[in-house]
């Protein structure tokens, strides 16, 4: 009973690394999303995917970038990692906006 | 201002306590969800809503779509109820939350 699994759930970077945050579900999910929540801030959408081989900007997409060459997967990168980056990143799947989302256990990612 | 307004942020209860938490949204909506984060960070989709009233256990949610506005309440809260409650509406455009703690 995967759903939703993100990887790493952790990881510390230093300013200009780059990193790829990986999200995979295994409900055949048509939507995908990227998130990120900031103390205070609530959720805010960075990129999305409404199928395989398509994304979308989001509220907050500047310094991200995405891909969605796999149904299953949706990719997070970071190409040059800066401390405002620093914050909790959650990946949802769903079918579309009236219906259910699942969410995965999120990834806390550091910039130093 | 946000599109999606939560109230209270934050709400302190007794166990056994009916609570209410309030979400007005500006825009015109789809579907309102609310949504549950745990202490560790889970998050747990609650309800959709697109009219009307959908009841789960002790939980209840509200929609008035002329008002803009959606109700969650919680029947003889306990302490496993705290937690952060989240409106989302349409394509995941999300409120700050209400941080919920229920006292035994």
């Amino acid at each position: 009973n995967a759903g939703v699994t993100q990887t790493p759930k952790f990881r510390v970077l230093k300013t200009g690394q780059s990193m790829t945050l990986l999200c995979a579900q295994d409900m055949n999910h048509e939507y995908m999303y990227w998130y990120r929540q900031d103390p205070g801030m609530g959720l805010r959408l960075i990129h999305y995917s409404v199928g395989e081989g398509t994304t979308a900007k989001g509220e907050v997409p500047d310094g991200y970038n995405v891909s969605r060459l796999k149904k299953q997967n949706f990719l997070l990168g970071l190409e040059s990692a800066a401390p405002s980056q620093t914050s909790v990143y959650f990946c949802a799947s769903g079918t579309g906006i009236s219906y259910g989302y699942t969410f995965g256990s999120g990834t806390r990612l550091t910039v130093v | 201002k946000n599109e999606v307004e939560q109230s209270p942020q934050n709400l302190t209860a007794q166990e056994g306590e009916f609570i209410t938490i309030n979400c007005s949204y500006s825009v015109g909506i789809s579907a309102l969800h609310w949504l549950q984060q745990h202490p560790g960070g889970g998050i747990v989709s609650l309800f959709m809503l697109s009219s009307g009233k959908k009841k789960h256990g002790r939980l209840i949610a509200t929609i008035n779509i002329q008002e803009k506005h959606s109700s969650l309440h919680i029947t003889a809260s306990h302490p496993r109820d705290s937690a952060v409650y989240i409106c989302a509406v349409n394509d995941m455009r999300f409120g700050a939350g209400t941080r919920l703690t229920v006292k035994p």
